[in-house]
């Protein structure tokens, strides 16, 4: 069973340019997550989809941060303008449901390591 | 609101010595807790999880756990360390209410010695 794909595996730009990191799930999860890990850190949670809907975005910056998930399978996680304090690794997770009285192992991808200068 | 707290930032033990990893947390509903571990340049693997029962959860590559309700502590234990557990490790708490989402702790870097 082939794991959670994100790509690029590593990203450098300057402060105020956008950036766009893409995850793909494990075959047939419906729940999607997008983790940011800050170095020293656990990681924390940024978005969470539940098939191509929004379940909970409660600790998105969505000043700058946006994510779709348009057809229910890979998601896009973009930041425009980007700064300084979003350097970080953006880990994507994905379970196979969000359960109503217990909860599913989430599997992570890679992470992609954006350092932003 | 829930929150964890791992003691301790670095572990060094030295290969073949027990070892353990200590989580606390806090939360006023119930909680299922977990370990995730992060190998350099990877992302999280589930170590083990409790979700009810047994309060003694067996994981992979050796590693238990046990839940503690009345100290609230979730600590993580493997009797005798290789030097493939090298690795940081991750206690997180889920709340089955509200937000219902993952929250992790800082993390402890584990540095098994030869």
């Amino acid at each position: 069973e082939a794991g959670v794909a994100q790509s690029p595996r590593y990203k450098i730009i300057e402060k105020r340019q956008s950036v766009a990191f893409w995850c793909n799930p494990i075959s047939g999860h419906a729940t999607l997550y997008w983790y940011q890990q800050i170095l020293g850190q656990g990681p924390k949670l940024l978005i969470q989809f539940q098939n191509n809907g929004v379940v909970d975005d409660s600790q998105l910056p969505k000043d700058r941060f946006s994510a779709e998930r348009l057809k229910g399978v890979d998601s896009t996680l973009k930041i425009q303008p980007a700064k300084l304090e979003d350097s970080a690794v953006y880990l994507c997770a994905s379970s196979l449901i969000r359960g109503t009285t217990s909860t599913d192992t989430q599997y992570f991808g890679p992470g992609t390591r954006l350092t932003v200068l | 609101a829930q929150s964890v707290t791992q003691l301790d930032s670095q572990v060094p033990v030295f290969e073949e010595a027990p070892v353990e990893l200590r989580c606390n947390y806090s939360s006023s509903v119930s909680v299922y807790l977990f370990w995730y571990v992060q190998y350099p340049n990877q992302g999280l693997q589930l170590l083990l999880k409790y979700l009810s029962g047994s309060t003694l959860v067996k994981g992979i590559n050796g590693f238990e756990a046990e839940f503690n309700k009345s100290q609230t502590s979730f600590h993580l234990r493997k009797p005798s360390v290789h030097i493939s557990d090298t690795a940081e490790y991750f206690c997180a708490v889920f709340e089955d209410t509200g937000r219902r989402a993952l929250t992790f702790g800082s993390g402890t870097r584990l540095q098994v010695q030869p």
